[in-house]
C-alpha cells in the first residue's frame, strides 16, 4: 500500500545514546519533513527536504541530524539523546495539495 | 513566512452540540487546507481539505470552507458525538514560492463531549 512508513513505533533511549528514526515514502513525492508533538505546543518541524540531497533546518533542528541520499528515505537521527527530545515524532511527505504522515514514534528519553 | 493560528482550548461540549472551531491563516502562494484531527494514542489522521478559495472540504459531518477574503477555514458540526474526542489541527501546505511542499500547523484544539 502506497503511503509513509515510520518505524519504530515506540522505543526507550538512555541519555546520551544514539539512534535513528527511519521514514519512507513510495509516492516519489519531493518534500518530506519530521515533526515532534509535544503536549501544549502543537507539531514543530525539525528538519526538512525538498529533494534527494537537500536538507534545511526548521523550527526546533538541535539534536537531530538528517539526510536525504534517495527520494524514498528520510531518516531522523538522534546523536545524543536527551530527556528534553522525550516526545513524539511524525515523518511526512508532501506534493502538492496531498500531505501523508506516517504512524508516529513515542520515544521516550531516561 | 506561513502560520496558522487556531482557536485554544480545550473546548468541552455535551453530545449533540454544535461546535465550532475556529482556524485563521498567514500564507504566500496558493495554500491548501486542511483539518487533521488525532484520537488519544494515535497518529494524524486527515480529517477534511480544501485547495482553493471558496472549497468546502466535509466529512463524518464535519465542515470548513476556504474563505480566501478573511483568511479563514473554520470546523465546524452540527451535532457532537462522544467519538468525536479527539485533538483538532488546522494546516496549511503551501503548494507555491520557496515554501512549496511546507505543511504549517497551528497549535491543536482538545475536544471534549460529554454524553
Amino acid at each position: 500500500n502506497a503511503g509513509v512508513t515510520q518505524t519504530p513505533k515506540f522505543q526507550v533511549l538512555k541519555t546520551g545514546q544514539s539512534m535513528t528514526l527511519q521514514c519512507a515514502q513510495d509516492m516519489n513525492h519531493e518534500y518530506m519533513s519530521w515533526y515532534r508533538q509535544d503536549p501544549g505546543m502543537g507539531l514543530r518541524l525539525i528538519h526538512y527536504s525538498v529533494g534527494a540531497g537537500i536538507t534545511d533546518q526548521g523550527e526546533v533542528p538541535n539534536g537531530y541530524n538528517v539526510s536525504r541520499s534517495t527520494t524514498e528515505d528520510f531518516p531522523l537521527r538522534l546523536l545524543s539523546a536527551a530527556p528534553s527530545q522525550t516526545s513524539v515524532y511524525f515523518c511526512a511527505s508532501s506534493y502538492g495539495h496531498e500531505a501523508f504522515f506516517g504512524q508516529g514514534t513515542r520515544l521516550t528519553v531516561v | 513566512g506561513d502560520s496558522v493560528t487556531q482557536m485554544e482550548g480545550p473546548v468541552t461540549l455535551s453530545e449533540e452540540a454544535f461546535l465550532t472551531i475556529n482556524c485563521t491563516y498567514t500564507a504566500t502562494g496558493y495554500p491548501s487546507l486542511f483539518w487533521y484531527v488525532q484520537y488519544p494514542g494515535e497518529g494524524l489522521q486527515l480529517l477534511l481539505k480544501a485547495t482553493k478559495a471558496d472549497d468546502k472540504g466535509s466529512n463524518k459531518g464535519f465542515e470548513a470552507t476556504y474563505r480566501k477574503e478573511t483568511t479563514s477555514f473554520h470546523l465546524e458540526k452540527g451535532s457532537v458525538q462522544v467519538s468525536d474526542s479527539a485533538v483538532y489541527f488546522c494546516a496549511l501546505l503551501n503548494a507555491g514560492g520557496t515554501s512549496y511542499g511546507k505543511l504549517t500547523f497551528g497549535q491543536g484544539t482538545i475536544l471534549t463531549v460529554h454524553p
